[in-house]
């Protein structure tokens, strides 16, 4: 198994650009969910999702969208970003919801000049 | 919401001494409760994690973690550390009634000196 694969791991772009932030896990795990972890400030959530369909909020969601039209895949939108949006951003996914182990992918980092 | 604090930003610690890294959490409420490790440009890995039982659990390369409920804390230990062990490490907590969202603390990050 490849676990949580995250891509790409290093991007560069210019305030008002949009991307995608890709995140596959092959584990057929329900729950996914993406951080961004930022010095002094630990990892803060984004959005989760709790199944094909299914994507809530977490606590820092503005500027971001997500979707989950497959188990396997939880792909973050950044719609113009801001360099306040600099920042290494994890994927994680896990089988039981809060009680599960969570397994990180290995990041992207990302630079919005 | 949940909210961990680790109060300690940066322990450092001679090899093969004892260290405590500290954690609390703010709510009362039935939780579970992690300690996640980030080594230098990797993904956090789970270290070991509390849901029930047993106050006290244990990981494989040595660490242990102490539940205490009336102290809402969660404090990391190993009684003789390694090189190896030089890494973040981040508390965690999760809701046991709305379980889908995970807290995590601002990390500890730990030196081990040879």
């Amino acid at each position: 198994n490849a676990g949580v694969t995250q891509t790409p791991k290093f991007q560069v772009l210019k305030t008002g650009q949009s991307m995608t932030l890709q995140c596959a896990q092959d584990m057929n795990h329900e729950y996914m969910s993406w951080y961004r972890q930022d010095p002094g400030m630990g990892l803060r959530l984004i959005h989760y999702s709790v199944g094909a369909g299914i994507t809530d909020q977490g606590e820092v969601p503005n500027g971001y969208n997500v979707s989950r039209s497959t188990t396997e895949d939880f792909p973050l939108r950044l719609l113009s970003a801001a360099p306040s949006q600099t920042s290494v951003y994890f994927c994680a996914s896990t089988r039981t919801g809060g009680s599960g182990t969570q397994y990180f992918g290995p990041g992207t980092r990302l630079t919005v000049l | 919401a949940q909210s961990v604090t680790q109060l300690d930003s940066q322990v450092p610690v001679f090899e093969e001494a004892p260290v405590e890294l500290r954690c609390n959490y703010s709510s009362s409420v039935s939780v579970y409760l992690f300690w996640y490790v980030q080594y230098p440009n990797q993904g956090l890995q789970l270290l070991l994690k509390y849901l029930s039982g047993s106050t006290l659990v244990e990981s494989i390369n040595g660490f242990e973690a102490e539940f205490n409920k009336s102290q809402t804390s969660f404090h990391l230990r190993k009684p003789s550390v390694h090189i190896s062990d030089t890494a973040e490490y981040f508390c965690a907590v999760s809701d046991r009634r709305n379980g889908n969202q995970f807290y995590f603390g601002t990390g500890t990050s730990l030196t081990v000196i040879p």
